[in-house]
């Protein structure tokens, strides 16, 4: 089973900073990796598909890189709008990384 | 509108069944897989279960911890996902999600729905 992690757990930035998240396999998963972002009393959802890919809508400050068992979501310049909690999901079995908490410093 | 709502939540005591809808509008639900997805109080996401298209086979497959006790099943003629839930546990208490599949990947989620298992 391949399990997902992500890094850090929290991450404290300020509007206008620019975020990193990571989120690394326990094996390959190749490109199939998807990015959801959570705010408090909302649904999920989805950002980034493929690994690289925008999901409709998403505004282009959000991108996403990576492969294999390595992957990056990449917020290029905060919105205050932008502070919650981001899962990462693989598809060969649906499952979900733990979820890295974007706060406000 | 494209959307998903739940509906079917509450409180159950251990050992209790629950069936959860899920109404669809907006998109051919017929050519959809769906999937559900839960959430415990303060924690992450936890993949549930999907069902295919009928077109696809309309078979369906389960996350380890509800494997046997939960049962997803569809109406198209009714635009509607159900998960039927039985021998509910404590652990089962989560907001559960009913979602769209694209591709492997979650693109459309309903609000949700509360389920609280507790005596």
């Amino acid at each position: 089973e391949i399990v997902l992690t992500q890094s850090p757990a929290t991450l404290s930035l300020s509007p206008g900073e620019r975020a990193t998240l990571s989120c690394r396999a326990s094996q390959s998963v190749s490109s199939y990796l998807a990015w959801y972002q959570q705010k408090p009393g909302q649904a999920p959802r989805l950002l980034i598909y493929d690994a690289s890919n925008r999901a409709t809508g998403i505004p282009a400050r959000f991108s996403g890189s990576g492969s294999g068992t390595d992957f990056t979501l990449t917020i290029s310049s905060l919105e205050p709008e932008d502070f919650a909690v981001y899962y990462c999901q693989q598809r060969s079995n649906w499952h979900f990384g733990q979820g890295t908490r974007l706060e406000i410093k | 509108e494209v959307q998903l709502v739940e509906s079917g939540g509450g409180l159950v005591k251990p050992g209790g069944s629950l069936r959860l809808s899920c109404a669809a509008s907006g998109f051919t639900f017929s050519n959809a897989w769906m999937s559900w997805v839960r959430q415990a109080p303060g924690k992450g996401l936890e993949w549930v279960g999907r069902i295919k298209s009928k077109t696809d086979g309309g078979t369906t497959d389960y996350a380890a911890p509800v494997k046997g006790r939960f049962t997803i099943s569809r109406d198209d003629s009714k635009n509607t996902l159900y998960l039927q839930m039985n021998s509910l546990k404590t652990e089962d208490t989560a907001v559960y999600y009913c979602t769209k599949l694209l591709n492997w990947y979650f693109d459309l989620w309903g609000r949700g729905t509360l389920v609280t298992v507790s005596s």
